[in-house]
């Protein structure tokens, strides 16, 4: 599969861990996106990153998140101290200064 | 700051039947209007955007400034339709603003 990927698919911790996704995005891509989706509602925007640059975050991204892309190339994102409200999909995405291909997603659960 | 509106959570329609879903935006500035398509267990793919003026599997839908609507319609429903539907807007910065979702079932 030459998509998006992400990693893990599904991810379960105690609130109060700390926990990091790793996004690949499309290999000639330079922009990835990571998103938000929870229950009945569309994907919210976090961040992007052009190359290795961060150029963008949400207001939604609090202090507990970070997300890097060190090498132009995968991205992570963490989120520290989870919190039971942290529990959603995070889908990451990747364009080429065009349309944007989606990951299949994270699903994070804090219990 | 830009909004998406789908006033539709869910839609039933039968096969054959015409279907459109609709969208508003609200936007100051001429925002790059999107359709995106997740069909059961798949991940979110671009179905069509304004500026192509595409037909894509059957589904058109046209930019209305003056409603601030970008409704997606297609002319005889199939079941294979049946899928979630988010329409979403791109301003002059690179973030796509989505709406809520509209989870269309075509039945038999």
């Amino acid at each position: 599969d030459t998509g998006v990927s992400q990693d893990p698919r599904h991810k379960i911790t105690k609130r109060g861990q700390n926990v990091t996704f790793r996004c690949d995005p499309i290999s000639e891509h330079n922009r990835l996106y990571w998103y938000r989706q929870t229950l009945g509602q569309g994907p919210e925007f976090l961040t992007y990153f052009q190359n290795e640059a961060q150029l963008e975050k949400s207001r939604l991204l609090s202090d507990r998140f970070s997300a890097e892309r060190p090498k132009g190339s995968f991205s992570t994102l963490e989120i520290q101290r989870t919190e039971q409200g942290d529990s959603a999909m995070y889908l990451c995405a990747s364009s080429l200064d065009g349309d944007r291909y989606f990951g299949s997603g994270t699903r994070l659960t804090v219990v | 700051a830009q909004r998406v509106t789908q006033p539709e959570k869910l839609l039933s329609v039968f096969k054959g039947a015409p279907v459109e879903l609709k969208c508003n935006y609200s936007y100051s500035g001429s925002p790059e209007l999107f359709w995106y398509v997740q069909y059961s267990r798949q991940r979110l793919q671009l179905l069509l955007r304004h500026i192509s003026r595409e037909s894509i599997k059957g589904f058109t839908a046209d930019l209305n400034k003056g409603e601030t609507s970008f409704h997606l319609k297609k002319p005889f429903a199939q079941e294979e339709d049946s899928a979630m539907y988010y329409c979403a807007s791109r301003g002059s910065n690179y973030k796509l603003t989505f709406g809520k979702g509209t989870l269309l079932t075509v039945n038999p």
